[in-house]
């Protein structure tokens, strides 16, 4: 059975950075895309990019181009998004979910980032 | 890559059909059959409703369909649930991004 586990929640100040992980069990972690997610407190669902985690290749929204990084580890099956110089408005939970096979999606439980002085 | 338009909320009566817009760009739902729909109740990770504008996932009551027009995608549900009662967020492929629509809010009234 397909798992997205993600690592715990995390408190960050203005500034520093922070780097979420996802780990994959129950499919070939090079078959398919990995996408992020995040949700502010009461807000909507922001795309935030994209990892082919055969070719490590990103897309990423034009929103955080430049503060985002993802990549991946495939001995681990593990993708990872990194989020610099944090500001209190990217504090949500930040999810990964796997690209679609028809209409099987799977998403990661979500990680609550908090970024507070 | 601005979020598509979607009403804040929409309600209906126990039986009752309702259908939420989802509004893009030629770029974004009107270029691409890659529309999604999702499904969220508060402190749940989203669940897959309506892909690639009108399929169903397994599991999904048949009660959700989905269409588009132009750069309009809409989401239907007929014979309205107390269980509907949720957020509703609908997404579009737009060449090699993701954008997902503003939400809306159902209440079973």
């Amino acid at each position: 059975q397909v798992q997205l586990v993600q690592s715990g929640a995390e408190v960050k100040k203005p500034g520093a950075s922070v780097k979420v992980s996802c780990k994959a069990s129950g499919y070939t972690f090079t078959g398919y895309y990995m996408h992020w997610v995040r949700q502010a407190p009461g807000q909507g669902l922001e795309w935030m990019g994209r990892i082919n985690p055969n070719s490590g290749g990103t897309n990423y929204a034009q929103k955080f181009q430049g503060r985002v990084t993802m990549t991946r580890d495939t001995s681990i099956s593990t993708a990872y998004m990194e989020l610099s110089r944090l500001r209190s408005d990217d504090t949500a939970v930040y999810y990964c979910a796997r690209e679609r096979e028809g209409g099987d999606e799977y998403w990661g439980q979500g990680t609550l980032v908090t970024v507070s002085s | 890559q601005s979020a598509l338009t979607q009403p804040r909320s929409v309600s209906g009566s126990p039986g009752q059909s309702v259908t939420i817009s989802c509004t893009g760009t030629s770029s974004d739902v009107g270029g691409y059959n890659y529309v999604s729909w999702y499904q969220q109740h508060p402190g749940k990770a989203p669940k897959l409703m309506i892909y690639d504008v009108s399929k169903r996932p397994s599991g999904v009551p048949d009660r959700f369909s989905g269409s588009k027009s132009g750069n309009t995608a809409s989401l239907t549900i007929s014979g309205l649930q107390a269980e509907d009662e949720a957020d509703y967020y609908c997404c579009s492929y737009a060449g090699s991004h993701g954008v997902f629509g503003t939400g809306t809010k159902v209440t079973v009234l």
